[in-house]
């Protein structure tokens, strides 16, 4: 079974703060997605990458940056956290046709 | 642009009752289709997918036929269960590796 892992589940940060929030699939999956997911917004894709230190902006960039050193991790940086990014993260990872698998989310709070 | 149209939820049955969920689609070329499913405070899990006109995916006692015809890959069940209680996704990976998310439909099941 594929599995994506997110190094937190739950998050409470102060505004300002820097923030980041790690992803790891092992199934070697080149292609791995940042996501945020509100209330009546649905997913929006943040930033994703299709291969180790190869980044592409999605829908929502602002405010976000990414990493990605090695193919089974993908890192998502909050540069300086504000209110407005409390959400729920979803981290994906995806082979061509088959569909993204997902990892548990991390619900971040900014205080 | 392409782009993924679900009903609107939210939908509450009875147990035993039949599940339709509705889904079209709009793509340049031809999309492999797929459902994910959300439980409260998860991440997506895919459900089923389908890569070609006319395929069903099937999984769970869920099913979805990709009908090229009418840009619609409906998802069926004919026996909900309490346990079947989630957000349902569909979406869409088009020939450029890109995803498009529906907004997805509350499912809420009633003994």
């Amino acid at each position: 079974d594929v599995k994506v892992t997110q190094s937190s589940r739950y998050l409470v940060k102060r505004t300002g703060e820097k923030v980041f929030l790690e992803c790891v699939q092992d199934m070697d999956h080149e292609n791995m997605f940042w996501y945020r997911q509100d209330p009546g917004l649905g997913l929006r894709l943040i930033y994703f990458s299709y291969d180790v230190k190869m980044k592409e902006k999605g829908d929502i960039p602002e405010g976000y940056s990414v990493s990605r050193e090695k193919k089974e991790r993908f890192s998502l940086i909050l540069e300086s956290a504000s209110t407005n990014q409390t959400s729920m993260y979803l981290c994906a990872s995806s082979f061509v046709g088959r569909g993204q698998y997902f990892g548990p989310g991390t619900r971040l709070t900014v205080t | 642009g392409d782009s993924v149209t679900q009903m609107e939820g939210p939908v509450t049955l009875s147990e035993e009752a039949f599940l339709t969920i509705n889904c079209t689609y709009t793509a340049t070329g031809y999309p492999s289709l797929f459902w994910y499913v959300q439980y409260p405070g998860e991440g997506l899990q895919l459900l089923l997918k389908a890569t070609k006109a006319d395929d069903k995916g099937s999984n769970k006692g869920f099913e979805a036929t990709y009908r090229k015809e009418t840009t619609s890959f409906h998802l069926e069940k004919g026996s909900v269960q309490v346990s079947d209680s989630a957000v349902y996704f569909c979406a869409q990976q088009n020939t450029g590796n890109q995803f498009y998310f529906g907004t997805g439909t509350s499912l809420t099941v009633i003994p």
